[in-house]
């Protein structure tokens, strides 16, 4: 069964409007979680590290205002787009490590989000 | 140059044909190497793990070349199940709580 929930799985809003895209772990802890963007025919991007009671690490180019990251509990992170436009229009998707080091990064389903 | 570059096909093969992908990553000190393998509009499922002496799980073999930085999956006996795209991804710092570097994926279409 699938050990990374994320919700919701598809979005479709105004341009304007803000998104909220919620990870959660499922029968265990997550001290970071990981946020990733990919457009159509392309790889898996990260965008930044989720870090629980503290701030989220952006990877170059990620504009931290734009997308917001909070990780208030051990077992949810929500990444928040701010004032979607057209062009945020991806696939974004979450993952999350297991503590032993010997298992692989979970992921979410992933969000598709459309914004008109 | 890209972190990690893979060839991203197609590979159009028939059923039960022996594919092979490459993939060559930049970072010299990567620590840890995984295929992923990710359907159409679906999120990445991981394959396997890569390991330097090499590792095989049923039909799928996969290498480690450390002094060439290069990762290889070999496909035996396809399936059509197997149509998919499969992700090179390196780790930079080891384990699996670090971030994931993913190559663009390379298309497998096994046509019946």
């Amino acid at each position: 069964g699938a050990v990374v929930s994320q919700h919701p799985s598809w979005v479709i809003c105004k341009s304007g409007t803000s998104v909220k895209i919620e990870c959660r772990s499922l029968d265990f802890q997550a001290t970071t979680m990981f946020w990733y963007r990919q457009f159509p025919k392309q790889s898996l991007m990260l965008m930044a590290t989720s870090n629980e009671g503290s701030k989220a690490t952006y990877e170059q180019g990620v504009e931290k205002d734009k997308f917001l990251i909070n990780h208030a509990s051990l077992t949810l992170s929500t990444l928040t787009v701010t004032s979607a436009h057209p062009e945020d229009s991806s696939f974004y998707i979450c993952s999350a490590p297991q503590r032993a080091l010997d298992q692989p990064q979970h992921f979410g389903d992933g969000t598709r989000l459309s914004i008109l | 140059r890209k972190e990690v570059e893979q060839d991203p096909g197609p590979f159009n093969v028939p059923e039960g044909a022996t594919v092979a992908f490459n993939c060559t990553y930049s970072n010299s000190a990567s620590q840890s190497f995984f295929w992923y393998r990710q359907d159409c509009r679906k999120e990445p499922k991981l394959l396997m793990s890569v390991y330097s002496s090499g590792n095989e799980d049923g039909r799928f073999t996969a290498q480690l070349n450390r002094a060439s930085q290069y990762i290889s999956l070999l496909i035996r006996d396809s399936k059509l199940s197997d149509s998919a795209t499969y992700l090179c991804v390196v780790s930079p710092y080891g384990g699996a709580t670090n971030k994931l570097i993913f190559g663009t994926g390379t298309l497998l279409a096994v046509q019946p």
